[in-house]
């Protein structure tokens, strides 16, 4: 069955740099999460989108930006990047419709900022 | 984490032994649902309790939910070294709604 797809997996950048991650949800999703996971820490909700429209908003910070695309990929830009960034990022989908809000989660990517 | 405590943070048992780890939680919840994440890996969906249910199965896991408690419990029966992992829970308010995830326990089964 197909999974949640992220790129790239790995991402190094300099502070003060840009990066973009990407998201392909599983086909028929229509809801895309974005969480980040620092060392040793537990999954922090960022953002999210449902049918190309911010859903609701967490610990984001302004730095981060966020969108979800006609084909339901959303892509998570990231600037003035700061060494507290560095950062496993996790995507997840779901459909709206089902009864239950089970998210299915991409592989993540591990952002390292130098 | 700002709702989800887990206990114990980290958990060491022998294989074939039964290893129980706990949530708590403080606000009112749709569903709970536990997550497995190997060492800097993924995150993988294990089981999901409803909000009217206070116990569910799933091979060798079994799962509680006390509502009143606001607390969860996870049981992995007969435990295996590849069973080593991080274990969160995860509390859901209501459809497509974000998940606020528990600190974790780290389980080491030793072979």
């Amino acid at each position: 069955a197909a999974g949640v797809i992220q790129s790239p997996r790995h991402l190094i950048k300099e502070k003060r740099e840009t990066a973009t991650l990407k998201c392909y949800p599983i086909p028929r999703h229509d809801t895309v999460y974005w969480y980040q996971q620092g060392p040793g820490q537990d999954p922090q909700f960022l953002i999210s989108f449902y049918e190309k429209m911010q859903s609701d908003k967490g610990s984001i910070p302004d730095r981060f930006s966020a969108q979800q695309f006609s084909d339901y990929h959303s892509e998570l830009n990231m600037s003035s990047l700061e060494l507290g960034d560095s950062a496993l990022y996790f995507c997840a989908s779901s459909w709206k419709g089902a009864l239950y809000n089970e998210q299915f989660f991409g592989p993540g990517t591990r952002l390292t900022v130098l | 984490s700002q709702q989800g405590e887990e206990d114990p943070q980290a958990l060491s048992i022998q294989e074939g032994e039964n290893a129980t780890m706990n949530c708590s939680y403080k606000t009112s919840i749709n569903n709970l649902q536990w997550y497995r994440q190997n060492s800097g890996r993924g995150l993988v969906h294990l089981i999901l309790i409803r909000s009217n249910e206070r116990e569910k199965h799933s091979g060798r896991l079994r799962v509680t939910l006390d509502t009143s408690k606001k607390s969860s419990s996870l049981l992995i029966t007969a435990s295996r070294a590849a069973d080593t992992a991080s274990y969160f829970c995860a509390t859901d308010p209501g459809s497509g709604s974000r998940l606020t995830f528990g600190e974790g326990t780290q389980l080491t089964v030793n072979p």
